[in-house]
């Protein structure tokens, strides 16, 4: 089966501008989520979706990032304006389903804030 | 929420041996328990996972063993290869809510 497919794969943008990054979940999953692992750590959950509809974005900063599914398989992500601390790899993962299914992740966007 | 933590940070091996990481939750309902290994500029996967209802995993030289009542369950990797190096999470999961990843434990493994 083909994996999750990410883009782009690098991204430098100076900080207060914008940026967008789309991810393409395996077919058939139903489950999508976006984390952000910033060098050296874990990482952390921003978004999860449940087809179209949002599960959990407690941890998104919501004042500046933005994610959406439209109709339940690619989603988007945005960042608006970016922060210096917001340089990290994005990464897209999908699921069968949100309890026992293991998540397959993208290769990743790597974000630069200068 | 859930607070994961593992346990070594980091661990050094000679090739051959064994390796084990140990990863504790706090929250009971703890019901699924995953390790990823993420190689160092690629993306995670799943290597191992077990559910509430086992004690024990294994497959090949991995294994994974839960303890319940104590909150916490261990990775093993035994017959330690180079290509073992790299960092592995845990990542329990509470019913609905999103995996908590732990912050890592970066293995390497010395020929």
């Amino acid at each position: 089966e083909a994996g999750v497919a990410q883009s782009p794969r690098y991204k430098i943008i100076e900080k207060r501008q914008s940026v967008a990054f789309w991810c393409n979940p395996i077919s058939g999953h139903a489950t999508l989520y976006w984390y952000q692992q910033i060098l050296g750590q874990g990482p952390k959950l921003l978004i999860q979706f449940q087809n179209n509809g949002v599960v959990d974005d407690s941890q998104l900063p919501k004042d500046r990032f933005s994610a959406e599914r439209l109709k339940g398989v690619d989603s988007t992500l945005k960042i608006q304006p970016a922060k210096l601390e917001d340089s990290a790899v994005y990464l897209c993962a999908s699921s069968l389903d949100p309890q026992y299914s293991p998540l397959h992740f993208g290769n990743g966007t790597r974000l630069t804030v200068t | 929420g859930e607070n994961v933590e593992q346990h070594p940070s980091t661990l050094s091996v000679q090739e051959g041996d064994s390796a084990v990481i140990k990863c504790t939750y706090s929250d009971s309902a703890s019901n699924y328990f995953p390790w990823y290994k993420q190689e160092l500029g690629k993306r995670p996967q799943l290597i191992i996972d077990i559910r509430s209802n086992v004690g024990e995993k294994k497959d090949q030289r991995i294994a994974v063993t839960l303890n319940k009542t104590a909150k916490h369950f261990s990775l093993h990797i035994t017959e330690t290869q180079p290509e073992d190096s790299a960092v592995y999470f845990c990542a329990p999961l509470i019913g609905n809510t999103p995996l908590v990843f732990g912050k890592g434990t970066r293995l390497s493994v010395i020929a």
